[in-house]
């Protein structure tokens, strides 16, 4: 069954400290969001990689946000330091290389930044 | 930027109405439209993509609609169950393909 995987699931830290998302895409998938679920605006778009490029990370806040692709398994998000308004759930999401083709959601990681 | 819309916000309705909501992207800055079927503490799940002008898809009870020259998409949902009870997300691949930006979507609440 073929899944995107996000780990942790849950994180509680505290303000100032790294947090670190994981995303393993689809096999084959070779297309990667990162998204961050805010009550106020939803599904916000952070980063777009492509063949492991970022196509566009325009939505992401680049002085404490990362996200890097070290190779095709795995994608990861990066907070560095923590503030509490990054409190959110985090998805990751994967697709085919086709534009004409849906997006596969993971489950979402639910940070919580005390 | 690229700005997607979709209306209403919420909407509440009886079993077996049916019902349909709205997507307006800017018809400049357009590649694809996606809808996505996102219920409480599940992922988003597509529902259609769609690319083409005039393009209608149908999926069971639900279809959709797109017009790309005026910017918009409809959602139809027929004889609503309480199933159907979710958030509907609509999203847009930019003319580039290099961002897929969500609208805040349309909550369903079907009452039996």
């Amino acid at each position: 069954d073929a899944r995107v995987t996000q780990t942790p699931r849950h994180k509680v830290t505290e303000m100032g400290q790294e947090v670190t998302m994981r995303c393993q895409p689809i096999l084959g998938h070779n297309t990667v969001f990162w998204y961050r679920q805010t009550m106020m605006q939803g599904l916000e778009l952070l980063a777009y990689f492509r063949n492991r490029a970022p196509l566009d990370d325009s939505g992401m806040p680049k002085d404490r946000f990362s996200a890097e692709m070290p190779d095709a398994t795995l994608a990861t998000l990066k907070i560095q330091p923590s503030e509490p308004r990054d409190s959110a759930v985090y998805f990751c999401a994967s697709g085919p290389d086709r534009p004409n083709t849906e997006a596969f959601f993971g489950q979402g990681t639910r940070l919580t930044v005390v | 930027i690229l700005n997607v819309e979709q209306s209403p916000q919420s909407l509440h309705v009886q079993e077996g109405d049916s019902t349909n909501f709205t997507c307006s992207f800017p018809s400049s800055n357009f590649y694809a439209l996606h809808w996505y079927r996102w219920e409480t503490a599940k992922s988003p799940e597509a529902l259609f993509v769609m690319t083409l002008n005039g393009d209608e898809k149908k999926k069971g009870r639900i279809s959709a609609t797109l017009n790309t020259k005026e910017g918009y998409s409809y959602l139809y949902i027929k004889g609503s169950q309480p199933e159907d009870s979710a958030t509907y997300l609509c999203a847009v691949l930019n003319q580039a393909g290099t961002a897929l930006i969500f609208g805040k979507g349309t909550t369903l609440s079907v009452s039996s």
